[in-house]
């Protein structure tokens, strides 16, 4: 069955450490993967996405992505994390047929 | 570029009456969704357009809800008659393409049945 999996329901860092929200996804075909962030009361705000090439990806406010095959993961990382990045994020994927797949999403709390 | 557009913000009817949802997409996207979260979950899609047509409502309670997107630009959800389980939060997407490009999501109705 295909599928998206984001493992922690929280992920708690401290302002100025690096941060990573694990991803990983199983899906026929060679998946297009997408990260996006929430924040309260607003709706979902596109991050960064991989189609092909450079297993690693840049995205806005200076989040990245890495795709590994063999792990079949997708994890988003930022070197220095601040206060303003907690909020909701959601991992999808789309499958070959272009179905979009949503992880059930992880929320990010970074303490002062 | 204007964002995608959803009114109304917020809505509080009670179980039975019926509602609507109205959303502008982005200028030029083909693609439109309607999508249902409910607080601390991921959303679920209820309906997915191709310009007017449809491509997935597998996921949409016909008996209930119903949506449209006539001229291939606005699209209304409607929700008749509401149950208490329907109160969640009414996301709409577009994309310029079903394929590789992101999903731009409008800021949602949140809809409280009582």
């Amino acid at each position: 069955a295909q599928s998206v999996a984001q493992p922690e329901d929280q992920v708690n860092v401290a302002e100025g450490n690096p941060l990573t929200v694990k991803c990983t996804y199983s899906v026929s075909g060679n998946p297009y993967l997408f990260w996006y962030v929430q924040y309260p009361n607003r709706g979902l705000q596109f991050l960064l996405k991989y189609i092909t090439g450079d297993n690693l990806v840049k995205g806005s406010y200076g989040f990245e992505a890495e795709f590994n095959k063999s792990q079949t993961s997708f994890h988003l990382k930022k070197p220095s994390a601040l206060v303003s990045d907690s909020a909701l994020y959601f991992c999808a994927v789309r499958d070959s047929n272009y179905q979009l797949i949503w992880g059930a999403g992880t929320k990010l709390i970074i303490k002062p | 570029e204007a964002g995608v557009a959803q009114s109304p913000r917020y809505k509080i009817i009670e179980k039975r009456q019926s509602v609507a949802f109205w959303c502008n997409p982005i200028s030029g996207h083909a693609t439109l969704y309607w999508y249902q979260q409910i607080l601390g979950q991921g959303p679920k899609l209820l309906i997915q357009f191709q310009n007017n047509g449809v491509v997935d409502d597998s996921q949409l309670p016909k008996d209930r809800f119903s949506a449209e997107r006539l001229k291939g630009v606005d699209s209304t959800l409607k929700i008749q008659p509401a149950k208490l389980e329907d109160s969640a939060v009414y996301l709409c997407a577009s994309s310029l393409s079903p394929s590789n490009s992101p999903l731009h999501f409008g800021n949602g109705t949140r809809l409280t049945v009582t």
